[in-house]
């Protein structure tokens, strides 16, 4: 069974400083890796995936994310917070080898960033 | 806007009575999921289609419930029976294959309330 654990809550960040926030993930094979945002009363938006390849994944809006085979890790990061980064941060994994096209998400972690 | 839009975005209903939420994809999109968020935890699968074909069912989804995609365009999930656990936010997203390494768009969510 694939699985996807975000260990913080909440993340709180002062503007101008870097920001990580954690996901591990538990697959059988080769993991798909997915970071979606939420902001309040909205959809999830998509910032970034690994598929292959680099380790280091960039996106949208100035994130990108580090995957770890070893750690089994794909943590989010960004070099400089902004206030309307503040929301709600889905780490997702998906094991191509399953067969199954379903997500499994994290329970989410909260990012405040404070000015 | 060219994104995947969701129809109603806010539903109140009484405890017993039968609702039915629209989803339409992203132009071209052949592959429509739909999930569940109660408050508090990442999205859970409920089921998907690829074209008109409901390809993949999650055992959260009851006999209570049922989703069509009768041409292979919009969705529509229809809940019978309407209990107080089923109070959530339910996200549709859609996706283009045949890319192996798909990338699910996500609407901005139907929120029911059962009172």
């Amino acid at each position: 069974a694939q699985s996807v654990a975000q260990p913080e809550d909440q993340v709180n960040v002062a503007e101008g400083n870097p920001l990580t926030v954690k996901c591990t993930y538990s697959v059988s094979g080769n993991p798909y890796l997915f970071w979606y945002v939420q902001y309040p009363n909205r959809g999830l938006q998509f910032l970034l995936k690994y598929i292959t390849g680099d380790n280091l994944v960039k996106g949208s809006y100035g994130f990108e994310a580090e995957f770890n085979k070893s750690q089994t890790s794909f943590h989010l990061k960004k070099p400089s917070a902004l206030v309307s980064d503040s929301a709600l941060y889905f780490c997702a994994v998906r094991d191509p080898d399953t067969g199954r096209r379903a997500l499994t998400f994290g329970s989410g972690t909260r990012l405040q960033v404070q000015p | 806007d060219t994104g995947v839009s969701q129809d109603p975005r806010h539903k109140i209903t009484k405890r017993g009575q039968n609702v039915t939420f629209r989803c339409d994809p992203i132009s071209e999109h052949n592959r429509l999921y739909w999930y569940r968020q109660t408050l508090g935890q990442g999205p859970e699968f409920l089921t998907y289609f690829q074209n008109e074909a409901q390809l993949e069912k999650s055992r959260l989804l009851s006999d209570r419930f049922s989703a069509e995609r009768p041409k292979g365009s919009f969705s529509t999930l229809e809940i019978q029976r309407t209990e107080q656990g089923d109070s959530a936010m339910y996200l549709c997203a859609s996706s283009f294959i045949p890319t192996a390494e798909e990338t699910q768009y996500f609407g901005p969510g139907t929120r029911l309330l059962v009172l």
